[in-house]
């Protein structure tokens, strides 16, 4: 079953905006992750959070995360066309040594030039 | 190589034939993941080897699965007697420790006519 639920699920927006992502999970985690994916293939690794983190930033995007109400946040400013991608929230579990990173479904996002 | 390596990067077989699918992971990575991930949806976790400890094989949708590692290098994940639902892109992972950011493979891409 998906951990995490990604919100909204597609998103269009025009070059230059800023395009926000939110993802609920159910579980108490050790880390939140958020991964993008061009074209269905390999995942890219772009950012991890702590959960005794709420906000993280990492060039042009920024990721908070709420662990009270179990959510978190992806904010990608000034987006380019090369930003079009699907992007996923992942979870690491509180078991340790069984970290099985468990992913949501995910947001199309298309930047329009 | 620099990155995690997967082979082939498309199978296309009939129903019924079995099918093995090969991972390379970063050199040096002890935990090694498979993920599935059908047109359109997350990634569904398979199994997940982390050094010589016993693999976490709780995500294997059914004994026509199977996957080994030998040591902390190649994996190989084998599909038998292949049936249509199987078709799906297969995303192989690996991280030098069970938790923080994944690497991925870019993926074996999976038809079952």
């Amino acid at each position: 079953s998906q951990q995490g639920e990604e919100d909204p699920q597609a998103l269009s927006i025009q070059e230059g905006e800023n395009a926000t992502m939110n993802c609920s999970y159910k579980t108490s985690i050790n880390n939140l992750q958020w991964y993008r994916q061009n074209s269905g293939r390999g995942l890219v690794h772009l950012i991890l959070i702590r959960s005794n983190e709420r906000e993280k930033h990492s060039g042009r995007l920024r990721v908070t995360l709420d662990t009270s109400k179990k959510s978190s946040s992806l904010l990608i400013t000034a987006s380019r066309a090369a930003d079009t991608a699907s992007y996923f929230c992942a979870t690491d579990g509180t078991n340790f040594g069984n970290e099985k990173l468990t992913f949501g479904t995910g947001t199309r996002l298309t930047i329009i030039p | 190589g620099a990155g995690v390596s997967q082979s082939p990067s498309n199978k296309v077989t009939e129903k019924g034939k079995d099918v093995e699918l090969r991972c390379d992971p970063i050199s040096g990575h002890t935990a090694l993941y498979w993920y599935r991930q059908r047109l359109g949806q997350g990634l569904e976790f398979l199994i997940y080897f982390q050094g010589n400890s016993a693999p976490d094989k709780s995500g294997l949708p059914s004994d026509r699965f199977s996957a080994e590692r030998t040591g902390e290098s190649v994996s190989t994940l084998t599909i038998q007697r292949t049936q249509q639902e199987d078709s799906a892109v297969y995303l192989c992972a690996s991280s030098s420790t069970g938790t923080g950011g994944r690497f991925f493979g870019p993926g074996t891409r999976l038809t079952v006519l």
